[in-house]
């Protein structure tokens, strides 16, 4: 199994633009998960969703965020317009969702840089 | 959201167990504690996770306390490649969170 799958690794861009984030989940798993992780704030969950709807957004930080999961194998993060204080690594997580019990399963990141 | 904590930093040397505390006082009936840890600049991955009676699984153990407002992760032989920061988390199965707390730094000396 090739885990969860994240590109791109890093990403270096300037203030203003526009950044997409992708994920592949494990075949199979129906939930994922977007996290961001900062010296500051530690490792947050942005937005999850289940079987490709998303459940809870709350912890997307503003407007120029948003998240889309058009199919099962596939999601991505955007920012528009991207600001410095994005600078963050960004993780994605899938499982197979549905018990408390379940094991969440993180992608290598993409580390993100804005100028 | 009831909350964990860890201490910072713990120090081990090589080939010797490691006991990694987690206090939880406000534990609900419902929460599972699960046990994350992040290696270096990789993404977080499981270790081990349990509701009421002690865990075993190849990587580590799990001693809960009768009452469940505190938790030991068991790492029976340290090795250098265990550095990592160790997350202690309860788990809502009605969230369907996982909130990450700040972790501890776990640091084996060879």
């Amino acid at each position: 199994d090739a885990g969860v799958i994240q590109s791109p690794r890093h990403e270096v861009t300037e203030m203003g633009q526009e950044v997409t984030l992708r994920c592949k989940p494990i075949s199979g798993h129906n939930s994922l998960f977007w996290y961001r992780q900062t010296m500051m704030r530690g490792l947050e969950l942005l937005i999850y969703f289940n079987n490709n709807v998303p459940i809870d957004d709350s912890g997307m930080p503003e407007d120029r965020f948003s998240a889309k999961m058009p199919n099962a194998s596939f999601s991505t993060l955007k920012i528009q317009p991207s600001e410095p204080r994005d600078s963050a690594v960004y993780f994605c997580a899938s499982s197979l969702g549905g018990v408390s019990t379940d094991t969440q399963y993180f992608g290598p990141g993409t580390r993100l840089t804005v100028l | 959201d009831a909350k964990t904590t860890q201490p910072n930093s713990m120090e081990s040397n090589e080939e010797e167990p490691v006991h990694l505390p987690c206090n939880h006082s406000t534990i609900s009936g419902t929460d599972y504690i699960h046990w994350y840890r992040q290696l270096p600049s990789q993404g977080p991955e499981y270790v081990i996770h349990g509701l009421t009676s002690n865990v075993n699984n190849r990587m580590a153990s799990l001693a809960i306390a009768e009452d469940r407002k505190s938790s030991t992760l068991i790492l029976h032989r340290a090795t250098l490649r265990d550095a990592a920061v160790y997350y202690c988390i309860l788990f809502s199965g009605s969230a369907r969170q996982l909130t990450f707390g700040s972790g501890t730094q776990l640091t084996v000396l060879p």
